[in-house]
């Protein structure tokens, strides 16, 4: 079975400084892994998402997530947070190997962006 | 292109009506469309998988009689909510999977999803 841990239910930052959203993942295979942002009453939207290739993937926003095969880690990261980042970020996974195309989500982290 | 349009937004019903809401694929094509729910705080729980031309596939502890998923063409998914009870209250989020001659990269396409209450 797939499944995702965001071990953090809120990350709190100030304006300008760098930001480090945690995710680590369980799959048997070699996974497909994704964030998204969502804003409340909102639908998800895609921010990035990491195949194969380079483990450092830049997407979206100025966001890039670091793929770390040995420590089953896919953490998003910011080198400066602004206060329009706040919201709600899930980490998630696909285990292309078992066929099934469905993503399964992390717990949510809510990023808070002081000014 | 990828937008994907989920309709009513918000709908508020009387308990034991039923609720239809609608997910399209504007601009491509998806024979695999993904109905998730959304507890208020929480994560998102994948309900079924909807598949163009037959039968969804509910995930266990999901009632098929209760939700009911029709994807009737290559751009369109309907869940219904029949009987409707204010435990049924909850934010769905649709999601479309982008069918493409290319390698399958994944990613979901997702609805802004629909608030519905239950009174």
């Amino acid at each position: 079975a797939q499944s995702v841990a965001q071990p953090e239910d809120q990350v709190n930052v100030a304006e300008g400084n760098p930001l480090t959203v945690k995710c680590t993942y369980s799959v048997s295979g070699n996974p497909y892994l994704f964030w998204y942002v969502q804003y409340p009453n909102r639908g998800l939207q895609f921010l990035l998402k990491y195949i194969t290739g380079d483990n450092l993937v830049k997407g979206s926003y100025g966001f890039e997530a670091e793929f770390n095969k040995s420590q089953t880690s896919f953490h998003l990261k910011k080198p400066s947070a602004l206060v329009s980042d706040s919201a709600l970020y899930f980490c998630a996974v696909r285990d292309p190997d078992t066929g099934r195309r469905a993503l399964t989500f992390g717990s949510g982290t809510r990023l808070q962006v002081q000014p | 292109g990828a937008v994907v349009s989920q309709h009513p937004s918000r709908v508020i019903c009387k308990s034991g009506t039923s609720v239809k809401i609608e997910c399209r694929s504007l601009d491509f094509q998806a024979t695999t469309m993904f109905w998730y729910r959304q507890f208020p705080k929480q994560s998102l729980m994948l309900m079924a998988t909807s598949n163009e031309g037959s039968k969804a596939t509910y995930e266990q502890g999901v009632e098929k009689d209760k939700f009911l998923i029709n994807h009737a063409s290559l751009t369109l998914s309907t869940l219904t909510v029949t009987s409707a009870h204010p435990e049924d209250s909850s934010f769905y989020i649709c999601s479309a999977r982008w069918d493409r001659a290319s390698q399958d990269t994944g990613e979901l396409f997702f609805g802004e999803g629909s608030r519905l209450t239950v009174l």
